[in-house]
């Protein structure tokens, strides 16, 4: 079983550079977020979505684009890196009722210099 | 949105049962408990769930207190293994929020 999968798991960027973090789930689950993981901390919630075409912010959405066309799929885009950006990004996909477990993805680790 | 409040950190010796709890004096009525845990360099992962009564499953078992203001986490002979942080939070499957918020998490230090 693939579950939630993460591309990449690690990247670099410089300052000012845009790139895409990639989340796909296989299990069909409607909600599907993304969290930060600053050293040392806890995690904080960027987007999510509730199905396809529907997105919103969480606590810390500010430098960060989403989209949902599918409902395998929800990148997260940075249009321009910045240092305060550096972290460990996570996705996570569950169920739309609050009975379902949150699957996460093995996380992917930003680099911005 | 309702918020849980957890504390910072805990120690356990290995093998001894530990209690770590989480207040959530906001929850409304339809607010499941849910747990996860983080391992080192992992994502977290699902420990248990429920609603109103206490529940059990093969990692551990939740007590909730009678008003829902609060549970506790039960693991009940620590392991090696078990040292991580520890994340209580709410669900609810019909307010119409989805902001599943982590907090910091209790780090659970198991000593051998």
């Amino acid at each position: 079983n693939a579950g939630v999968t993460q591309t990449p798991k690690f990247q670099v960027l410089k300052t000012g550079q845009s790139m895409t973090l990639q989340c796909a789930q296989d299990m069909n689950h409607e909600y599907m977020s993304w969290y930060r993981q600053d050293p040392g901390m806890g995690l904080r919630l960027i987007h999510y979505s509730v199905g396809a075409g529907i997105t919103d912010q969480g606590e810390v959405p500010n430098g960060y684009n989403v989209s949902r066309s599918t409902t395998e799929d929800f990148p997260l885009r940075l249009l321009s890196a910045a240092p305060s950006q550096t972290s460990v990004y996570f996705c996570a996909s569950g169920g739309h009722h609050g009975t379902g477990e949150l699957f996460f993805g093995e996380g992917s680790r930003l680099t911005v210099l | 949105d309702a918020k849980t409040t957890q504390p910072n950190s805990m120690e356990s010796n290995e093998e001894e049962p530990v209690h770590l709890p989480c207040n959530h004096s906001t929850i409304s009525g339809t607010d499941y408990i849910h747990w996860y845990r983080q391992l080192p360099s992992q994502g977290p992962e699902y420990v248990i769930h429920g609603l109103t009564s206490n529940v059990n499953n093969r990692m551990a078992s939740l007590a909730i207190a009678e008003d829902r203001k609060s549970s506790t986490l039960i693991l009940h002979r620590a392991t090696l293994r078990d040292a991580a942080v520890y994340y209580c939070i709410l669900r609810a499957p019909t307010s119409g929020t989805y902001k599943y918020i982590f907090g910091t998490g209790t780090r659970l230090k198991v000593l051998a």
